[in-house]
């Protein structure tokens, strides 16, 4: 059964620290990872990977794949109030148009 | 302006009636998508639909239905089979993926549905 987990669930952090969210995944035929922000609603997308090894930046926000040990990290460094948020990975299973989501993991930056 | 819509954003119904939750979307996506957010889970998708008149259950349809007259729009009916509807309804749409290209998903802003 395709599968997505991400750690932690949740973490309090401080304004300024850096922290690191995980996501690992067990699907059939990958094509994809995604990252996304939700704040109060509507999910807002961050990040798409397909290739291992390449990072993606956007200003403090940076994330990697490794396609060998099925997992990827969210990077946010110097954070903010406004990074408070619950961060979701997704993976698509190739071709299938679908995506399957972890748990989430819910930051606080607290000031 | 583009982007996905639906309606409304609070929804109140009694146990045993349905219930339909619109989603209209002016982005020219082909693909569309009906999740459900329950408290520290992720998101589980209910039913998509890759082109009008087309669509396939995802996960948990269960006691939900669908359909896909428009390009535009991708209303879900909650049933009263289903067990547990109260949850965050999120809608979301996308080009329709061939083999070359990658498109993100766009969500909508969300239907908070309670049943009583």
């Amino acid at each position: 059964e395709d599968k997505v987990v991400q750690s932690p669930l949740s973490l309090v952090v401080h304004e300024g620290d850096t922290v690191t969210l995980n996501c690992s995944y067990e699907v059939t035929n990958f094509r994809s990872l995604l990252w996304y922000k939700q704040e109060k609603k509507a999910p807002t997308f961050l990040f798409m990977l397909t290739s291992s090894g390449i990072e993606k930046k956007s200003g403090r926000l940076s994330s990697i794949l490794d396609k060998k040990e099925l997992f990827s990290i969210l990077n946010i460094t110097a954070t903010q109030t406004g990074d408070s948020a619950i961060y979701l990975c997704a993976v698509e299973p190739s071709n299938t148009g679908k995506l399957i989501f972890g748990q989430g993991t819910t930051l606080q930056v607290k000031p | 302006d583009g982007g996905i819509t639906q309606s409304p954003k609070y929804l109140f119904r009694k146990e045993g009636q349905n219930v339909t939750l619109s989603c209209e979307q002016n982005l020219n996506h082909d693909a569309m998508y009906w999740y459900r957010q329950d408290p520290g889970q992720g998101l589980r998708l209910i039913y998509y639909s890759q082109i009008v008149n087309d669509f396939q259950k995802g996960d948990i349809a269960e006691g939900y239905s669908v359909s896909r007259e428009k390009k535009e729009s991708f209303p879900l009916t909650v049933t009263s089979a289903q067990k547990n509807p109260t949850a965050f309804y999120l809608c979301a749409s996308s080009i329709n993926r061939g083999f070359l290209g990658d498109y993100e998903q766009y969500f909508g802003p969300g239907t908070r549905l309670t049943v009583t």
